[in-house]
């Protein structure tokens, strides 16, 4: 189904803790991203990454880290800094980037 | 960098009628315009696609078209079935340059049996 698993689904933390949101692919894409989802604010870019060991900002990175060790795997962690960290986080694989992206079932992290 | 707006934001059509999005993009070296469907709690998923090179792509029910003098592209969907309800994004990209893809904002179609 897709071939992107992210966990877990649901995920509480209390403010001030720094959280790990798994993304895995076994799709043997070079390209992975995450997206923040907001009700009335589509799809916002967090991070991308082309290649393994890179990575890129995309248009609200402050508050996030990523990394890209492996190809398969492009963890986000939500750091004390992020100010509104409450959200929907789509984690995304393509081929190369801009093109045909596919999509992992999200994560729903709440901070309270 | 690229910018896309859409409209409307939200729709609503009786069953069997035709919905219409309509998408802007700034860039104009964006080739490749996909559009994606969330279904209510479910992810996006590609429904189609349409590069720069061709005006209109249709599959079955749906249909896209591209005017890249005004830098516009539609969605449409005909004989629309509640099923189809559920948010649609348009994005914009520069495939040749792997230019990461940029998102509408979303237009939530609402299909009323």
């Amino acid at each position: 189904d897709g071939g992107i698993t992210q966990s877990p689904k649901y995920l509480f933390r209390k403010e001030g803790q720094n959280v790990t949101l798994s993304c895995e692919q076994n799709l043997n894409h070079d390209a992975m991203y995450w997206y923040r989802q907001d009700p009335g604010q589509g799809l916002r870019l967090i991070y991308y990454s082309q290649i393994v060991n890179d990575f890129q900002k995309g248009d609200i990175a402050e508050g996030y880290s990523v990394s890209r060790e492996k190809k398969e795997s492009f963890p986000l962690t939500v750091t004390s800094a992020q100010k509104n960290p409450t959200a929907f986080y789509l984690c995304a694989s393509s081929i190369i980037v801009g093109t045909e992206a596919f999509f992992g079932q999200g994560t729903r992290l709440t901070v309270v | 960098g690229e910018n896309v707006e859409q409209h409307p934001s939200t729709l609503s059509v009786q069953e069997g009628d035709s919905a219409v999005i309509k998408c802007t993009y700034s860039d104009s070296a964006s080739n490749y315009f996909p559009w994606y469907k969330q279904e209510l709690g479910k992810r996006p998923q590609l429904i189609i696609d349409i590069r720069s090179n061709v005006g209109e792509k249709k599959d079955q029910r749906i249909a896209v078209t591209l005017n890249k003098t005004a830098k516009h592209f539609s969605l449409h969907i005909t004989e629309t079935q509640p099923e189809d309800s559920a948010v649609y994004f348009c994005a914009a990209s520069n495939i040749d340059l792997r230019d990461k893809v940029i998102f509408g904002p979303g237009t939530s179609l609402s299909v009323i049996p």
